[in-house]
């Protein structure tokens, strides 16, 4: 099973910053990684794909980097409607595992 | 845009069965292409992948689970279903069913939570 390491767990930004948000994978998931945004009560929406690929509709603030084992989610000036909780997803292999979550604090 | 919506029962007592169904709109199930998931998330934790079934019936079940899982589907009314056997207050968790593709899960239900407790 492929343990995802995600980090941080909180962060505070304020509008117009940078944030990264990383995980790291135990093996060589190649780029079967996904990135997710959930506000509470709602669904999840998917915005990062295969590592690196903006799903369509997502605000091009958002990019996905990585391969192999390290992985990061970046927000280019972040807003205040991006406050939310943020996890990771590999799909490489079985059982599909997440990341622990990043609550996204807009002050 | 293809929906997901949970329902079931949002108490349910140790040792008895967990059963939730996840209807679908705007897609079909049995048009194939994609799998179809439960996953889970206990209070204050990270998600688990419980599990997903395809059109067909096949399945494929987290190992950690394996023993207590049932996914089935019923395409004549574009749902799938989950039970879960033998419940206890580790069970208790928000539900939510997906869309599982190449790309992994794309399109996610709101969640329903179930509470395990007599």
């Amino acid at each position: 099973e492929t343990t995802l390491t995600q980090s941080p767990a909180f962060m505070s930004a304020t509008p117009g910053d940078k944030v990264n948000i990383s995980c790291k994978a135990s093996q060589d998931i190649d780029d079967d990684m996904n990135w997710y945004q959930q506000k509470p009560g709602e669904a999840a929406i998917f915005i990062i794909q295969e590592a690196t690929t903006l799903v369509p509709g997502i605000p091009p603030r958002f990019s996905g980097s990585g391969y192999g084992t390290d992985f990061t989610l970046t927000i280019n000036n972040i807003e205040s409607e991006d406050a939310a909780y943020y996890f990771c997803l590999q799909h490489d292999n079985f059982p599909r595992t997440f990341g622990q979550g990043t609550k996204v604090e807009i002050k | 845009q293809v929906q997901l919506q949970e329902s079931g029962p949002g108490l349910v007592k140790p040792s008895q069965t967990l059963s939730l169904t996840c209807t679908v709109s705007g897609g079909s199930i049995s048009s194939g292409g994609y799998y179809w998931s439960w996953i889970r998330q206990h209070p204050g934790k990270g998600l688990e992948w419980i599990g997903y079934i395809y059109y067909s019936g096949s399945t494929y079940y987290n190992p950690s689970l394996k023993s207590r899982v049932t996914i089935s589907v019923d395409t004549s009314k574009n749902q799938f279903s989950l039970k879960l056997s033998s419940v206890t207050a580790a069970d208790t968790a928000v539900y939510y069913c997906a869309r599982d593709g190449q790309e992994g899960l794309d399109y996610w239900g709101q969640g329903t939570l179930v509470t395990v407790s007599s």
